[in-house]
């Protein structure tokens, strides 16, 4: 069964630290997304692509986030500088309208992202 | 912001009772979806629900929806131990395109 694919699955930084997560979507899923979910909270979006393009980055603090989809499949989150804040869950869906005739959003395992 | 609010918070059973969740909303929705989530790891997908629907079952699962309440249900009958996790309704809304907007979630607790 297809899977979106994570990396790195932990990652332990310190503040003013630069990281990337990487994910890599299911074949042939145009739309990815990227969340951060805090501990005891539900996952909230920070970038949504469809294809190589930004659909969404509202939520997405600019100013030390970047995300990028150059070629329209797997995608780079980067933070720099990381913040002790930025601890948290970072995870990476993926969904194709083709896929059930809805936007059924399948998750990656998720980065683990401590902060010290 | 988030749009679903799951009560309760957290619910410990028995196997083999029955667990039920519900969650709120605010705005219109085309859908809504439940998904679970052991601890750590990632979401997995559950159950889907349109709005022009108002019951779906899938196993054992059984999920309910009144868009006139804005309200939905999760029911987990004859609970197991693997079903202990958190689990998550998520909504579309209108302004917010195709990503979904999740509830807290209820923490299920199964003990044997």
């Amino acid at each position: 069964e297809a899977e979106v694919a994570q990396s790195p699955r932990y990652k332990i930084t310190e503040k003013s630290q630069a990281v990337a997560f990487w994910c890599d979507p299911i074949s042939g899923h145009a739309t990815l997304y990227w969340y951060r979910q805090i501990l005891g909270q539900g996952p909230e979006l920070l970038v949504q692509f469809q294809d190589e393009s930004v659909v969404d980055d509202s939520q997405l603090p600019k100013d030390r986030f970047s995300a990028e989809r150059l070629k329209g499949v797997d995608s780079t989150l980067k933070i720099q500088p990381a913040e002790l804040g930025d601890s948290a869950m970072y995870l990476c869906a993926s969904s194709s309208w083709a896929d059930m005739g809805t936007d059924t959003q399948y998750f990656g395992p998720g980065t683990r992202l401590t902060v010290l | 912001s988030q749009q679903g609010e799951e009560d309760p918070q957290a619910l410990s059973i028995q196997e083999g009772e029955n667990a039920t969740m519900n969650c709120s909303y605010k705005t219109s929705i085309n859908n809504l979806q439940w998904y679970r989530q052991n601890s750590g790891r990632g979401l997995v997908h559950l159950i889907l629900i349109r709005s022009n629907e108002r019951e779906k079952h899938s196993g054992r699962l059984r999920v309910t929806l009144d868009t006139s309440k804005k309200s939905s249900s999760l029911l987990i009958t004859a609970s197991r131990a693997a079903d202990t996790a958190s689990y998550f309704c998520a909504t579309d809304a209108p302004q917010a395109g195709t990503a979904l907007i999740f509830g807290k979630g209820t923490t299920l607790s199964v003990s044997s």
